[in-house]
């Protein structure tokens, strides 16, 4: 049972650019989200939490369109220091954090 | 910045032998939590732990596992004994307010088993 879809990428994109991940949710009573990001061969870090009027940090933002069962991040002015996994999360409750494998951004000088 | 803090980094074991993986977790937080990954696959939750017991863990957290948190601020790991499929990095994680609060990683013990 895949609790949540990621295109698993590759993402390459130039340094500058503005680039977007999807994350398709499959509990419809899924409450909390959050997007964390993986270097490799490194522990998970918590991005951001998902809310549900959207939010920005920086140059990221994150959506979640409760309808479609989707969540978004959009990294804007992409950085070398961008280049990651990034996994997206949706727990109903105090539940578990399930990961899937996520998606591979390379930003590219 | 508060931060989980896990020993050792790599822990080299021969299958069979025991291991005790150790974590630090942030110190004003309530609930612990283990997961793993083996090399390129995904983050695997193995257990969660809360007020002296576990809350839940997954069909991966068989007999061989056990946790404890032996004083106010460790929280371990244990493999009873080791199979080459347990070889993996272990993360802990930790949360003040359980899942809907976000939960922070430590660095992960890189565990190879020969």
């Amino acid at each position: 049972r895949k609790e949540v879809e990621q295109d698993p990428g590759p993402f390459n994109v130039p340094e500058g650019a503005t680039v977007a991940f999807n994350c398709t949710y499959s509990n419809s009573a899924s409450q909390s989200f959050f997007w964390y990001r993986q270097d490799c061969r490194k522990e998970p870090k918590l991005l951001m939490s998902v809310y549900s009027s959207g939010n920005e940090d920086g140059r990221f933002t994150a959506q979640l369109n409760r309808a479609s069962q989707y969540i978004s991040l959009l990294i804007r002015d992409s950085k070398l220091s961008d280049s990651a996994t990034y996994l997206c999360v949706a727990i109903s409750g105090n539940t578990p954090l399930v990961f899937g494998k996520g998606t591979r951004l390379s930003v590219i000088a | 910045e508060p931060e989980v803090t896990q020993t050792p980094s790599h822990q080299v074991t021969q299958m069979g032998q025991e291991v005790i993986l150790r974590c630090v977790p942030i110190s004003n937080h309530l609930y612990f939590y283990w997961y793993r990954q083996i090399l390129g696959q995904k983050v695997e939750f193995l257990v969660s732990f809360y007020n002296n017991e576990i809350s839940e863990k997954s069909e991966i957290f068989d007999d061989q596992f056990s946790v404890e948190r032996p004083d106010g601020s460790n929280f371990t790991l244990k493999i009873r004994s080791t199979k080459l499929e347990d070889s993996a990095m272990y993360f802990c994680a930790s949360s003040r307010l359980g899942s809907e609060g976000g939960q922070f990683f430590g660095p992960g013990t890189r565990l190879t088993v020969l």
